[in-house]
């Protein structure tokens, strides 16, 4: 069954640090989106990606966040100077239509 | 008000039993919903789409009110496996929305 790739499983990082997170999307998928979870809380809608461009971005997403398709297959999200309260699980998905297929997260943590 | 509401339970219920979870939703534009399962520190994994005339997979049936605004999964004949948060979604131009998750513990 196909799936989403995530990479790193963990990341570690200091208050102010950059850090990319990166996702091999399903192969035929046209959609990608990155979500959010912090521990304890729901699943955020961070930014969705179709045709080489965000689609929509949540009022989360600010100027310290970025995403990328550098090449055919990455998706990354990029986090400028890291601050505790990014400490979660971020989830990359991707979609033929709307119902995405999750990768299994790259748990952040801010120290 | 909360785009997507649910329940977060917990529900205890015995292995074999029946039980049912609501999910009531705001944006009426909103096409299509979903239920998701998520294990503990999981991602979430699309359990059924739930369409307009609902849908049902084994012991897994979700229904769509749109009048209501409301969309509920029945799981019959529960098994511990099926011990889980339970996210309801709704797509909202180019996105899902989830709810809070409702938390399943099914016990022997």
């Amino acid at each position: 069954e196909p799936e989403v790739t995530q990479t790193p499983s963990h990341q570690v990082t200091q208050m102010g640090q950059e850090v990319i997170l990166r996702c091999v999307p399903i192969s035929n998928h046209l959609y990608f989106y990155w979500y959010r979870q912090i521990l304890g809380q729901k699943v955020e809608f961070l930014v969705s990606f179709y045709n080489n461009e965000i689609s929509e971005k949540s009022e989360i997403f600010d100027d310290q966040f970025s995403v990328e398709r550098p090449d055919g297959s990455n998706f990354t999200l990029k986090i400028r100077s890291t601050k505790l309260e990014d400490s979660a699980m971020y989830f990359c998905a991707s979609s033929e239509k709307v119902a995405g297929t999750f990768g299994s997260g790259t748990r952040l943590t801010v120290v | 008000r909360k785009e997507v509401e649910q329940d977060p339970g917990p529900f205890n219920v015995p292995e074999g039993a029946t039980v049912a979870f609501n999910c009531t939703y705001s944006n009426s534009a909103s096409q299509s919903f979903f239920w998701y399962r998520q294990d503990c520190r999981k991602e979430p994994k699309l359990l059924m789409s739930v369409y307009s005339s609902g849908n049902e997979d084994g012991r897994f049936t979700a229904q769509l009110n749109r009048a209501s605004q409301y969309i509920s999964l029945l799981i019959r004949d529960s098994k511990l496996s099926d011990s889980a948060t339970y996210l309801c979604g709704g797509d909202s131009s180019y996105k899902l929305i989830f709810g809070s998750g409702t938390r399943l513990l099914v016990r022997p």
